[in-house]
């Protein structure tokens, strides 16, 4: 079991460019989640899905595209990047409603936008 | 989403017991208390949860007031290895799920 990978580590763009960050899970999760965390601070929420073809803006989705074709894969794409989106983003799956499930996490992608 | 307030920063001796708090006045009755740590450069991991009764598992106890305004996460022997920022979520009984992170607890564990 790999749990959840994420596709790259690092990043380096240029303003105004634009790319994809893809989350795999391999545990059958029907909920898949977008986090991104700036130095010093909690993780924030950009987008979620809560099973395959749907997905759903989170506290800070602005800029950020998503998508669920699969169910092990969610997408987060940045069409323009800003020197805002600067961050580390990472992605968490769980695989039930409810209160009492676990969340896991992916290793992070660390994106510098220039 | 109910809010949670931790202390920014505490520090411990390793092999010794590290009590973490956790105030949430705001509490629904039906929030599940969950703990997440968050090691350096790693992403978040679970640590334990609960509802109303205190809970222990391999990693932590974690103890619930009566009232459940608020819960402290127990590390019986810290080590070395237990410094990271420990974050305190609640968790809806229903809905997506979705994790509320604060700003947490980081916690110096010294040799």
């Amino acid at each position: 079991n790999a749990g959840v990978t994420q596709t790259p580590k690092f990043r380096v763009l240029k303003t105004g460019q634009s790319m994809t960050l893809l989350c795999a899970q391999d545990m059958n999760h029907e909920y898949m989640y977008w986090y991104r965390q700036d130095p010093g601070m909690g993780l924030r929420l950009i987008h979620y899905s809560v099973g395959e073809g749907t997905t759903a803006k989170g506290e800070v989705p602005d800029g950020y595209n998503v998508s669920r074709l699969k169910k092990q894969n969610f997408l987060l794409g940045l069409e323009s990047a800003a020197p805002s989106q600067t961050s580390v983003y990472f992605c968490a799956s769980n695989r039930l409603a409810g209160g009492a499930d676990t969340q896991y996490f992916g290793p992070g992608t660390r994106l510098t936008v220039l | 989403d109910a809010k949670t307030t931790q202390p920014n920063s505490m520090e411990s001796n390793e092999e010794e017991p590290v009590h973490l708090p956790c105030n949430h006045s705001t509490i629904s009755g039906t929030d599940y208390i969950h703990w997440y740590r968050q090691l350096p450069s790693q992403g978040p991991e679970y640590v334990i949860h609960g509802l109303t009764s205190n809970v222990n598992n391999r990693m932590a106890s974690l103890a619930i007031a009566e009232d459940r305004k608020s819960s402290t996460l127990i590390l019986h022997r810290a080590t070395l290895r237990d410094a990271a920022v420990y974050y305190c979520i609640l968790r809806a009984f229903q809905g997506a799920q979705k994790l509320v992170f604060g700003q947490g607890t980081r916690l110096t564990i010294n040799p």
